[in-house]
C-alpha cells in the first residue's frame, strides 16, 4: 500500500527555519517525481516545488523561489523541504506527493503537515 | 504563468441529479505531439488531501466510479457527476499540469440540496 508521511511541521516566527521530511512507503521511490503542495487555511491549492526523479532538477514556484529547497534522498524514501525565511503567507498544510514523470498528475497524497509562521 | 479558472464556485445539487463544473485555462494545455491535455481534476474531502479523479482531461483514474467524467479540450474543460451521491459531496479542483509553474483552479465547493 502506498503511503506518504509528512512531518515536522509546526509554529514559527516569522524570519526563521523549518524542514519538512516525507517518508515514502509501499512503491519504488527512485522511480518517481516527488513535489510539494500547499494549502492555506480554507483556501485553495498551492504548487510549491517539484523534483525529479533521480534528484538531479528542481523547480520552485516564484513565492518561494530563493527561500525554499526541495531535496530527496533515494536510499532513505524521502523527500525534503527546507523552508527558510518564513513569512506569515507560508502558512499552510504542506502535502507530498508523488508523479511518475514530467507532465503527469500527482497520483497520490500524503495527509500534510500543518507549518503556521505567527510572532 | 498559465490561470486556472472554476465556475461556479460552489454548487447543490439533489441526490441523484447531475453536477457540472467547468474549468477554463488562460493558455491551450493541449501539446500537439502527443494531443493529450494536461488537465486533471481531483476531490477534496474535509481534512483529506486531494484525490485524483482524472487525468488528460478524460481519462478517469482507477477505481473511480463511472458516474464521474471529464470532456472538453484546449482551454475548456468539464467535470460531471452523472447522479451525485452523498459521498460525493467535496471541493473539486482542476488542474494543469502543462509545465511549471503548475497551477490549479480556486475549488468548487459541491453540496446537497
Amino acid at each position: 500500500e502506498v503511503q506518504l508521511l509528512e512531518s515536522g511541521g509546526g509554529l514559527v516566527h516569522p524570519g526563521t527555519s523549518l524542514r519538512l521530511s516525507c517518508a515514502a512507503t509501499g512503491f519504488t521511490f527512485s522511480n518517481y517525481a516527488m513535489t510539494w503542495v500547499r494549502q492555506a487555511p480554507g483556501k485553495g491549492l498551492e504548487w510549491v516545488s517539484s523534483i525529479t526523479d533521480s534528484g538531479s532538477n528542481t523547480y520552485y514556484a516564484d513565492s518561494v523561489k530563493g527561500r525554499f529547497t526541495i531535496s530527496r534522498d533515494n536510499s532513505k524514501s524521502s523527500l525534503y523541504l527546507q523552508m527558510n525565511s518564513l513569512r506569515a503567507e507560508d502558512t499552510a498544510i504542506y502535502y507530498c506527493a508523488k508523479y511518475i514523470i514530467a507532465g503527469t498528475p500527482p497520483d497520490y497524497w500524503g495527509q500534510g503537515t500543518l507549518v503556521t509562521v505567527s510572532s | 504563468d498559465i490561470v486556472v479558472t472554476q465556475s461556479p464556485d460552489s454548487l447543490a445539487v439533489s441526490l441523484g441529479e447531475r453536477a457540472t463544473i467547468n474549468c477554463k485555462t488562460s493558455q491551450n494545455v493541449l501539446y500537439s505531439s502527443n494531443s493529450k491535455n494536461y488537465l486533471g481534476w481531483y476531490q477534496q474531502k474535509p481534512g483529506q488531501p486531494p484525490k485524483l479523479l482524472i487525468y488528460w482531461a478524460s481519462t478517469r483514474e482507477s477505481g473511480v466510479p463511472d458516474r464521474f467524467s471529464g470532456s472538453g479540450s484546449g482551454t475548456d474543460f468539464t467535470l460531471t457527476i452523472s447522479s451525485l451521491q452523498a459521498e460525493d459531496v467535496a471541493v473539486y479542483y482542476c488542474h494543469d499540469y502543462f509545465g511549471t509553474p503548475w497551477a490549479f483552479g480556486q475549488g468548487t465547493k459541491v453540496e446537497i440540496k
